[in-house]
């Protein structure tokens, strides 16, 4: 089936700097990819919606300049937290959807902590 | 606006018993659903995939089905297992995916 990957699966970073988090899909092409945050026990928030060759489209609430976005392939898509603050720490998800095989592929995840 | 309702919240069932997942929504426009497992920790899981024209699939122990006009998707899972622990999601998508908030299913050995 689809396969979406994401990486790193963790990271620490410390207050101030800048975190990626790559996501790939790998067996099909992907011109829409969306990013969610999870915070402990509840269920998944989409942020964004990644668009491949045009800008994202962020959801109410959601920093544009703070959460950056990058679609730049069918198969990538970049989530780029910045100027990190440990209120953003969080689990962090992208999926794709095949429209060839339908439904949505959910990447595994990344823990970000900023301390 | 679509909403995604789940029930119930939390489950935990001996290992062997049959069990229903219950999902229901408020807009029965066509839309495909989707239920997914997500483990601690982890990313999620596909299940299954019910198409709008669909009324139910089938994988293994799973079935889900699907009833627009009463706007209810339910997720059966046959002779439970501990493995089958995790939390259940179920989703509804055109454009993008809506969630219910999940149930949390333990199964005890």
């Amino acid at each position: 089936g689809a396969v979406v990957s994401q990486h790193p699966s963790r990271v620490i970073c410390k207050s101030g700097t800048s975190v990626k988090i790559e996501c790939r899909s790998l067996d099909f092409q992907a011109t829409t990819m969306f990013w969610y945050r999870q915070f402990p026990k509840q269920s998944l928030m989409l942020m964004a919606t990644s668009n491949e060759g045009s800008k994202a489209t962020y959801e109410q609430g959601v920093e544009k300049d703070k959460f950056l976005i990058n679609h730049a392939s069918l198969t990538l898509s970049t989530l780029t937290v910045t100027s990190a603050h440990p209120e953003d720490s969080s689990f962090y998800i992208c999926s794709a959807r095949d429209f060839d095989r339908g439904g949505y592929t959910f990447g595994s995840g990344t823990r970000l902590t900023v301390v | 606006k679509q909403e995604v309702t789940q029930i119930p919240a939390a489950l935990s069932v001996p290992e062997g018993e049959n069990l229903v997942l219950n999902c229901s929504f408020t807009d029965s426009a066509i839309y495909n659903l989707q239920w997914f497992r997500q483990d601690p920790g982890k990313g999620l899981t596909s299940l299954l995939l019910i198409q709008s024209s669909q009324r139910e699939q089938t994988s293994g122990r799973l079935n889900a089905s699907l009833d627009k006009s009463s706007g209810r998707s339910t997720l059966y899972i046959a002779a439970s297992q501990p493995g089958d622990s995790a939390t259940y999601l179920c989703a509804l998508y055109g454009n993008k995916l809506v969630f219910g908030a999940g149930t949390i299913l333990r199964v005890k050995s």
